[in-house]
Order: structure tokens, then sequence, then C-alpha cells
């Protein structure tokens, strides 16, 4: 059964980078097949955001709203992918998770359980 | 961006209750959605894709249904570890997008 795990700091400064990363157990990346990885944030209160996904083929897909500031990177021989936010501000403080989606139906299953990145000096 | 707009944006209910929760698109988006749960504290779970199927290890008083630009997921009959929120998911076209969320309270 396949999990995923996010790391990486629980607080960063404003205008830093946000740097997370997510380790896949029970399960290889580059045998992925019909799956895809990808990031999704909430800030408190608030809705799901998707911010951006990769294949194992290595293409990458991004939200526009972010994808000045964003970079989603794969390291098939640590079972990991990763997640870079440049100049960051308090608006990207959030829950980040990290999830592996279904090529034909774009469905999480399943998800991280979710680390907390706050934005602050 | 495909806007998802999710009514209500809470209810409360009561264990027994049929729930049904609507999702609207602001485009026809055919068949793309999917449906999660989401208890405090806890990360999404999948419940239902591509409008209307049931993920595996799902009860099946959980349903989705719609077409086009109307969605709605029913729980036939609520339990009390169904008191969550419950968010849709557009998967026609990227930007993916979520809707608010409905909350459903004791």
């Amino acid at each position: 059964q396949v999990q995923l795990q996010e790391s990486g700091p629980g607080l960063v400064k404003p205008s830093q980078t946000l740097s997370l990363t997510c380790t896949v157990s029970g399960g290889s990346i580059s045998r992925s097949g019909t799956y895809y990885w990808s990031w999704i944030r909430q800030p408190a209160g608030k809705g799901l955001e998707w911010i951006g996904r990769i294949y194992t083929s290595g293409n990458i897909d991004y939200n526009p709203s972010l994808k000045s500031r964003v970079t989603i990177s794969l390291d098939m021989s640590k079972n990991q992918f990763s997640l870079k936010v440049s100049s960051v501000t308090a608006a990207d403080t959030a829950v980040y998770y990290c999830a592996r989606a279904h090529f034909t139906s774009d469905r999480f299953d399943p998800w991280g359980q979710g680390t907390l990145v706050t934005v602050s000096s | 961006d495909i806007q998802m707009t999710q009514s209500p944006s809470s209810l409360s209910a009561s264990v027994g209750d049929r729930v049904t929760i609507t999702c609207r698109a602001s485009q026809s988006i055919i068949n793309y959605v999917n449906w999660y749960q989401q208890r405090p504290g806890k990360a999404p779970k999948l419940l239902i894709y591509s409008a209307s199927s049931l993920q595996s290890g799902v009860p099946s008083r959980f349903s989705g249904s719609g077409s086009g630009t109307d969605f709605t997921l029913t729980i036939s009959t609520l339990q009390p570890e169904d008191f969550a929120t419950y968010s849709c998911q557009q998967s026609y076209s990227t930007p993916l997008t979520f809707g608010g969320g409905t909350k459903v309270e004791i």
C-alpha cells in the first residue's frame, strides 16, 4: 500500500524559499505506471489549491497562479519528489500536501498527512 | 480557470439523515468530478471519482451523480463518522480546482 510523507521546515521567513520533500513508500515512483505526483495546499480555514504535478516522464504542469515561483522535481533514486516556492509571503502560509493522482481521472489518492508551513519573520 | 461552487457551505444534520451536497462548475466539465471527505486536522480522503464511481473501500452509503455543470454527493444514511468537510474537484482541465467545501455538522 503506497504511503506518502511530507517533510521540511515548518517556518520560513518572508522572501525566502520554501522547500518540501515527499517520500513515497510501499511502491516505486519509477514504476508508477498510470499515476503522477502532485502538490496541493490549504490555507487555514480555506479550500484546497492545486500547486502542480510531475510525471515520471519528467513532464511538469504548474498552476499559472504560482508558476513563476514554483519548482517541482523528482528523485527516483530516493523515491521522492520535491516542491520549492520562492519569494514567499504570508499568503503562502498553509498546510502543504503531497498526493498521487491517477492519469485518467486526476483523482488524488493517497495523500500525505500534510505539513504546516508558516511564513513569518 | 474553472470555478467550482459548492452549496451549502455548511449544514446541520442528524445521524440517520440523508444528506445532499451540490457542486456547480463554471462551465461544462462532462463527468470530470471527484469528491473528497476531510476530517479536522486530517488529509482529504477520496470518496467518488468520475462523478459517480465509488472509490474502493468507501461505504456504499456514499454516492455521486451529475453531468455537465451540476453534480451532487449524497450520503444516504448519515453516520457519526461522516461529520466532516466535503470538497469537489474538477479534473476537466488544468489548473485543477476544488470547491470551497461543505461542512457537515451535528
